[in-house]
């Protein structure tokens, strides 16, 4: 089965800050690899999928980039609402799996 | 637009089953791969198995191999998650989580993503 191992766990940030999530497949998995917004009480939210491709609907601040191995979420310029907790998932082969998360807190 | 609609709050009795359903309207429900992800408290996401009606494929994640079972009924666009052997380490919320951006040729399935989510459904395992 393929591990995802993400990091940070977890990142303190302010308001406009840019900063990076990276996460690691155990073995290559193209570019199906998707990102997702968790925010307590509610479900889940498909950010990106294979990769780079922005869901519809989700603001132009969030970006993705990476193949094979390696991956990074970027957020251009974090607004109050992005303060969550972020998974990447790889949907490569059956049975697909999850990072542990990033936990992103306001500073 | 595709709508899903979970199964109520179950409370469970330690080593007895629980059964959540996940109901989809509004989309081609046998076109869509259907996963099952848990969220135990202060865990994160885990992926439990799912099901590509159209293909058959059915595939679970290793740690619950022998306990789940997810089951389709195409006729009322119904997907069903079995765990068995409920221990205190089930209490969790479990949703039910559909892709329907879905390429499948053959044996080989291109999934980009889980993109339609349920709200998910409290189950808690408690003597």
């Amino acid at each position: 089965d393929i591990q995802m191992t993400q990091s940070p766990s977890s990142l303190s940030a302010s308001v406009g800050d840019r900063l990076t999530i990276t996460c690691r497949a155990s073995q290559s998995i193209s570019t199906y690899l998707n990102w997702y917004q968790h925010k307590p009480g509610k479900a889940p939210q498909l950010l990106i999928y294979a990769a780079s491709t922005l869901q519809s609907g989700v603001p132009s601040r969030f970006s993705g980039s990476g193949s094979g191995t390696d991956f990074t979420l970027t957020i251009s310029s974090l607004q109050p609402e992005d303060f969550a907790t972020y998974y990447c998932q790889q949907s490569y082969t059956m049975p697909y799996s999850f990072g542990q998360g990033t936990k992103l807190q306001i500073k | 637009q595709l709508q899903v609609v979970q199964s109520g709050t179950e409370v469970k009795k330690p080593g007895s089953s629980v059964k959540v359903s996940c109901k989809a309207s509004g989309g081609t429900f046998s076109m869509y791969a259907i996963s099952w992800v848990r969220q135990a408290p202060r865990q994160g996401l885990e992926w439990m198995g799912g099901i590509i009606p159209i293909s058959g494929t059915r595939n679970y994640a290793q740690k619950f191999q022998g306990r789940v079972t997810i089951t389709a009924d195409e006729s009322t666009s119904t997907v069903y998650m079995e765990l068995s052997g409920l221990g205190s380490g089930d209490t969790a919320v479990y949703y039910c989580a559909i892709t329907t951006s879905l390429q499948v040729y053959g044996d080989t399935v291109r999934d980009y993503g889980m993109d339609v989510w349920g709200l998910g459904t409290t189950v808690t395992v408690s003597s």
